[in-house]
């Protein structure tokens, strides 16, 4: 079994600032991947990053970066110069050989200008 | 490329009416998801289709609830007789064969039961 956590239901940031959204796992699998999705209003997630579990570079994606901490089972997400447009819900994803996601309760990022 | 393409955006039923929505996954993509995501939660899996067969439907109420991909292809999730629980949003991804690969999602469809 899979569970995800996400231990912010909000955070807010200034534009231009930097943020941190926080997220917990526990998988009982040893080949897993790690995802964040982004929703905004309109409701499509949005894929922002993907980690491969094996891999230990953080991913990174423009101002999009990812703190892997394995052992500790934490996937955190980090934007960078924050924009308006960066103002969505954040969910922490995780997927495995059952090829499904299990997802976290989502983050309301605010992005205050 | 087109994305996920997901019909009715919308939907405003009784309660005990059936519904319906329509899911296009993006082109070759075999494997299809619908998810169900209640209001403040992330979304949940209902059943996962590889090609026309259902491979995963656990999470599927199936006393009331009904999925299908007859030609692999396109899909049609079927709730009869709708309950107030039910009003959720409704998602639909889809992602290209055997593998963890990225999901991409639809804009889903939001349901809410009177």
């Amino acid at each position: 079994a899979q569970t995800v956590t996400q231990s912010q239901p909000e955070m807010s940031v200034q534009e231009a600032e930097t943020v941190t959204l926080s997220c917990t796992y526990d998988t009982s699998e040893s080949d897993y991947y790690l995802f964040w999705y982004k929703q905004p209003p309109s409701r499509q997630m949005i894929l922002v990053i993907r980690q491969e579990a094996y891999k230990q570079q953080n991913a990174t994606e423009n101002r999009f970066s990812v703190n892997f901490q394995k052992a500790a089972k934490s996937f955190s997400l980090k934007i960078s110069d924050s924009q308006l447009g960066d103002a969505a819900m954040y969910f922490c994803a995780t997927g495995g050989s059952n090829y499904k996601l299990t997802f976290g309760k989502g983050t309301l990022l605010t992005v205050n200008p | 490329e087109a994305g996920v393409v997901q019909s009715p955006r919308y939907k405003i039923i009784e309660k005990k009416q059936p519904v319906a929505f329509w899911c296009n996954p993006i082109s070759g993509h075999n494997t299809l998801y619908w998810y169900r995501q209640n209001l403040g939660q992330g979304p949940e899996l209902l059943i996962r289709y590889e090609n026309e067969e259902a491979v995963d439907d656990s999470q599927l109420p199936k006393d009331r609830f009904s999925a299908e991909r007859l030609k692999g292809v396109d899909s049609t999730l079927k709730i009869q007789p709708a309950e107030l629980g039910d009003s959720a949003v409704y998602l639909c991804a889809s992602k290209p064969g055997f593998s963890t690969d990225t999901q991409y999602f639809g804009p889903g469809t939001r349901l809410t039961v009177l």
